[in-house]
């Protein structure tokens, strides 16, 4: 168990909904990633926060947002779906914005029908 | 700009086998490399890293080596076990201006029979 937890666990949606992901980094951690794994396109790197700011962006889709809170619960934002947006979704926490050791969730599957 | 290169899998080995998967990298500057493990159902967890040139990381009976000059951090075990098959990531980290990126590869998928 990393102490990073993802809800939901599952979840089955339709094409043009939005729905939100949530995460809970580990006690002490103040930097959460947000990452897309999908079939085709294996582990991609969407974005980061440290301490409630946007810190590095990746291959995040503009219909896709995300947010963290005081409390350092971040919520990934995923609007307009698409089939394509089918995936695993996994946080990861790590202490500060420039470690290199971060620590995963063990992610919410999104599926789009 | 930065990539990772994973030789595909799966990779079917027995049991006591010896493992290597390959990774190379393209990076600018001196990355930070990472392999990564995923278990059926799980969330990847850090297997080694090494931070820079010439450095060893070892874990659980992995090991893997930062050559700098062949761009390369492949992952080897003497003995494999049914309990190593999972999908194994290569990554590297760099950092930006005002945080951190990681970049993984495709994943390799290994498969360990009895």
């Amino acid at each position: 168990d990393s102490g990073v937890t993802q809800t939901p666990k599952h979840l089955i949606t339709a094409t043009g909904q939005r729905v939100t992901l949530r995460c809970s980094p580990r006690s002490g951690d103040l930097s959460v990633y947000w990452y897309q794994q999908s079939l085709d396109q294996g582990l991609q790197f969407l974005i980061q926060y440290y301490n409630g700011e946007e810190r590095a962006k990746g291959n995040i889709l503009e219909r896709f947002s995300a947010q963290q809170f005081p409390d350092l619960h971040s919520e990934l934002n995923l609007s307009s779906l698409e089939l394509g947006d089918s995936a695993l979704y996994f946080c990861a926490s790590s202490v500060s914005f420039s470690t290199n050791e971060q620590f995963f969730g063990p992610g919410t599957r999104l599926t789009v029908l | 700009g930065n990539s990772v290169t994973q030789m595909e899998g799966p990779v079917t080995l027995s049991e006591e086998a010896f493992l290597t998967i390959n990774c190379t990298y393209t990076a600018t500057g001196y990355p930070s490399l990472f392999w990564y493990v995923q278990y059926p159902g799980e969330g990847l967890q850090l297997l080694l890293k090494a931070t820079k040139a010439d450095d060893k990381g070892s874990n659980k009976g992995f090991e893997a080596t930062y050559r700098k000059e062949t761009t390369s951090f492949h992952l080897e075990k003497g003995s494999v076990q049914v309990s190593d098959s999972a999908v194994y990531f290569c990554a590297l980290f760099f950092p930006t201006n005002y945080g951190q990126n990681f970049v993984f590869g495709p994943g390799t998928r290994l498969s360990v029979l009895p």
